[in-house]
């Protein structure tokens, strides 16, 4: 897989516009899945969650959708602000063994 | 602020050391996770506790341990450290430990190995 930091795909929005930031997971056994926001020298904080049986849930401005036939979830931020520059991780949570694994991580510039 | 607290916040040492990283969930949460971020991996999920028992295991080597106290706070002991180990180990909770619910991160530990 790619690496955190430095290696990052990096998406670059401007402020006011929607951003789209995109994961595919492989494991057919995941049933939760979770998107998280990771400020510079911070840990990684929870954004939205969506479960198997479902293909979208709405937040305060973020969107998740999951598509379970092709294995791919999206995370759409509605206005991106610049207070929503951060990296962005998918994880999945695996139905059997309950184990998390974690997507590589986007990092969201947000141009003023 | 999570509510989660981790100590130390830094810690450097060296090569084939032990060392016990501390955290301290959310008031009320009985279920603690470890991670493991590094430049080369990510974000890895080591090990889940839940009211003291051990509900899940991810990538965590031989050489690292874990436990959850009575009082629900976790160590993670890191031991034969390797300079590979180097990296942010993150401790989360949540209320139940079940997949359902928001796992709330703490601050971190930044391991160096010399």
């Amino acid at each position: 897989g790619e690496s955190v930091g430095l290696h990052l795909p990096t998406l670059s929005v401007q402020e006011g516009d929607n951003s789209i930031i995109n994961c595919a997971y492989s494991n057919s056994a995941s049933d939760y899945f979770i998107w998280y926001k990771q400020e510079s020298g911070k840990g990684p904080q929870f954004i939205i969650d969506i479960r198997s049986n479902m293909d979208k849930r709405q937040g305060q401005r973020v969107t998740v959708l999951l598509n379970k036939t092709v294995k791919h979830l999206s995370l759409q931020i509605a206005a991106t602000q610049p207070g929503d520059s951060a990296v962005y991780f998918c994880a999945e949570r695996d139905s059997g063994t309950y184990k998390y694994i974690f997507g590589t991580g986007t990092r969201l510039k947000v141009l003023a | 602020d999570s509510g989660v607290t981790q100590t130390p916040k830094h810690l450097i040492t060296a090569t084939g050391q032990r060392v016990t990283l501390r955290c301290s969930p959310r008031s009320g949460d009985l279920s603690v996770y470890w991670y493991q971020q590094s430049l080369d991996q990510g974000l890895q999920f080591l090990i889940q506790y839940y009211n003291g028992e051990e509900r899940a295991k991810g990538n965590i080597l031989e050489r690292f341990s874990a436990q959850q106290f009575p009082d629900l706070h976790s160590e993670l002991n890191l031991s034969s450290l390797e300079l590979g180990d180097s990296a942010l180990y993150f401790c989360a909770s949540s209320t139940l430990g079940t997949s359902q619910e928001t796992q709330y991160f703490g601050p971190g530990t930044r391991l160096l190995v010399l």
